[in-house]
């Protein structure tokens, strides 16, 4: 099992630029999660799947958008990037919204200039 | 607002100290767990408690429901366990985290 992959490692975009980062997990889980880290701040939820077909909002969703493909998949993108967005990136999941521990992946380093 | 409180923000040991991160929490929860972050950058699982006291290995971590309080204590301390840990409340959709308490043990 690989886990929670996410692609890609490392991304700089310019200000204005869009991208999706990619998220799969092979677990069978339900929900799956997009989190940002930055400096000094605990991770911040942007987004959250409980479940295949819902996608909900979190903390931090402002100037991004996700879909939830499949049960495996859920991508992050955002449309217009601003330097703001510069972060680490995680995917997360768990098998249950509200049960069990989330697996995280790799994570994603944003960079935009 | 935080939800989750972490201290100390940065804690340097001696090898072989015992070391203890505490965690303070606002919210209702149905667990709180306790995950490690390697310089790597790779988040993991290391405990998730609803209750009580749990232990692994040199590892052991309790919770005290009604003061909303967290405890993670690592006996004997070692290089390897540098690292940052982090606290997360389960919210039931959501999780809430702490800051992170950046851990460098001193051999």
């Amino acid at each position: 099992n690989a886990g929670v992959t996410q692609t890609p490692k490392f991304q700089v975009l310019k200000t204005g630029q869009s991208m999706t980062l990619q998220c799969a997990q092979d677990m069978n889980h339900n929900s799956m999660y997009w989190y940002r880290q930055d400096p000094g701040m605990g991770l911040r939820l942007i987004y959250y799947s409980a479940s295949e077909g819902t996608t909900d909002k979190g903390e931090v969703p402002n100037g991004y958008n996700v879909s939830r493909l499949n049960k495996r998949e859920f991508s992050l993108r955002l449309e217009s990037a601003a330097p703001s967005q510069t972060s680490v990136y995680f995917c997360a999941s768990r098998a249950t919204s509200g049960i069990g521990e989330q697996y995280f992946g790799p994570g994603t380093r944003l960079t935009v200039t | 607002k935080n939800e989750v409180e972490q201290s100390p923000q940065n804690l340097t040991a001696q090898e072989g100290e015992f070391i203890t991160i505490n965690c303070s929490y606002s919210v209702g929860i149905s667990a709180l767990h306790w995950l490690q972050q390697h310089p790597g950058g790779g988040i993991v699982s290391l405990f998730m408690l609803s209750s009580g006291k749990k232990k692994h290995g040199r590892l052991i971590a309790t919770i005290n429901i009604q003061e909303k309080h967290s405890s993670l204590h690592i006996t004997a301390s070692h290089p390897r366990d540098s690292a940052v840990y982090i606290c997360a409340v389960d919210a039931g959709n959501q999780f809430y985290f702490g800051t992170g308490t950046s851990l460098t043990v001193i051999p």
